[in-house]
């Protein structure tokens, strides 16, 4: 049963720190993995994907990577900004979608 | 790109009444449809996948005659929730398989806006 983890649950740091959201999965059978963010009370809004195939992603001050055979990905954010403050999910693909826990990031202005 | 819409984005209802989700796929046919639920502060939790024409399937744990779901068109698929109760309270999310996107796309998912649902 793929399981899908994700580390730290919350976490704060000062504006412009770069910063690394962790995100590990137990099945390495999966088609891809999505980065996604939510706002309270918002819904999904896509940020990365990446295919199976794939070892990272990149969109603006993001960089998503990914190592499937430790079932590990991680997503970079430089720069960090207020605007980013918000959960972020991530979630594999194999026969369904999974998504981790999420986690909830403050940015200190 | 892929649009999915989610109607209503917020309900409040009274326990025992039932309300309907509807999910719309705007720009293309999805021939699967993913229905998800989040309680405040947890995850999302798949309940169940859409096919259309067919009946949905169910994850473990998720009553099939509570939350009825109907796939009847390629662009449509709705959540009813009977009898609704304030357990039931949560935010409703779907999202929808573009099969039209090619090898590299047919497993992309895009997300629908949300429905929060309160019952009173």
């Amino acid at each position: 049963k793929q399981e899908v983890t994700q580390i730290p649950a919350a976490l704060s740091v000062p504006e412009g720190e770069n910063l690394v959201l962790n995100c590990s999965f137990t099945d390495s059978a999966i088609y891809n993995l999505q980065w996604f963010r939510q706002d309270p009370g918002k819904g999904l809004t896509s940020l990365l994907l990446i295919q199976s195939s794939q070892r990272e992603q990149t969109s603006g001050r993001l960089n998503a990577s990914l190592d499937k055979s430790s079932g590990r990905s991680t997503l970079y954010i430089a720069a960090s900004q207020p605007g980013d403050s918000a959960t972020y999910l991530c979630a594999v693909l194999d026969d369904k979608i999974i998504f981790g826990k999420g986690t909830r990031l403050h940015i200190l202005p | 790109g892929a649009v999915v819409s989610q109607h209503p984005s917020w309900v409040i209802c009274k326990s025992g009444t039932s309300v309907k989700i509807e999910c719309r796929s705007l720009d293309f046919q999805a021939t699967t449809m993913f229905w998800y639920r989040q309680f405040p502060k947890q995850s999302l939790m798949l309940m169940a996948t859409s096919n259309e024409g067919s009946k949905a399937t169910y994850e473990q744990g998720v009553e099939k005659d509570k939350f009825l779901i109907n796939h009847a068109s390629l662009t449509l698929s709705t959540l009813t929730v009977t009898s609704a109760h304030p357990e039931d309270s949560s935010f409703y999310i779907c999202s929808a398989r573009d099969p039209g996107r090619g090898i590299s796309g047919a497993n992309v998912l895009t997300f629908g806006a949300g429905s929060r649902l309160t019952v009173l």
